[in-house]
């Protein structure tokens, strides 16, 4: 997991209610991004960002919102529009955003059910 | 952006065989590309990374290779033990900027 730090681990949510979910690094890196993974299948990107106070939509954005205030932090808003949000979420951090290429170390992830 | 794909889902082997696992990419302009395992309930774990100016790569018991002819990427893992069972997922770096493209993943389960 390295230097990449998710809370919380499991997450419990209401039908229409908006759930916010943590992602630190003390790694200095620029970039950012978080993805969602259902079962059995591989990583769909929602948002990412690649510098401080901005982020871009990835493939599967609506119903998410983020913030990138600080540059070690970039929590995702699960919101009352996103129909079907139980998955497990998986927040990434790398050195380089637009400037280059480099590899994306990942969290521990938070497992999201709706009830 | 296109698709990077692996041809088995599942790969069972014996403790102590070598093993291999292959992954298709269709995007002919990927200059990068990353090997993640993940085992279950956690996240990704980076293995071992390959850019488009190499056709291999070793770590530590583990091997990619990269064929651009037929964009084929492998991941071989030497003298396999019951850790490495989990899925591993292959990457290619697409677009403008540090974007990764995930496969779907293949489980290889490693029999004592």
């Amino acid at each position: 997991d390295g230097g990449i730090t998710q809370s919380p681990k499991y997450l419990f949510r209401k039908e229409g209610q908006n759930v916010t979910l943590s992602c630190e690094q003390n790694l200095n890196h620029d970039a950012m991004y978080w993805y969602r993974q259902d079962p059995g299948q591989g990583l769909r990107l929602i948002y990412y960002s690649q510098i401080v106070n901005d982020f871009q939509k990835g493939d599967i954005a609506e119903g998410y919102s983020v913030s990138r205030e600080k540059k070690e932090s970039f929590p995702l808003t699960v919101t009352s529009a996103q129909k079907n949000p139980t998955a497990f979420y998986l927040c990434a951090s790398s050195s380089y955003g637009a400037g280059g290429t480099d590899t994306q170390y990942f969290g521990p992830g938070t497992r999201l059910t709706v009830l | 952006g296109e698709s990077v794909g692996l041809h088995l889902p599942t790969l069972s082997v014996q403790e102590g065989d070598n093993s291999i696992i292959n992954c298709a990419y269709s995007n002919s302009a990927s200059d990068y590309f990353i090997w993640y395992k993940q085992e279950s309930g956690k996240g990704p774990q980076f293995i071992i990374d390959i850019r488009s100016n190499m056709d291999k790569r070793q770590g530590q018991r583990v091997t990619v290779l990269l064929n651009k002819t037929v964009k084929h990427l492998s991941l071989q893992i030497a003298a396999t033990q019951p850790g490495d069972s989990a899925v591993y997922f292959c990457a290619e770096n697409y677009g403008a900027g540090n974007m990764l493209t995930f496969g779907g993943g293949t489980r290889l389960m490693v029999k004592p």
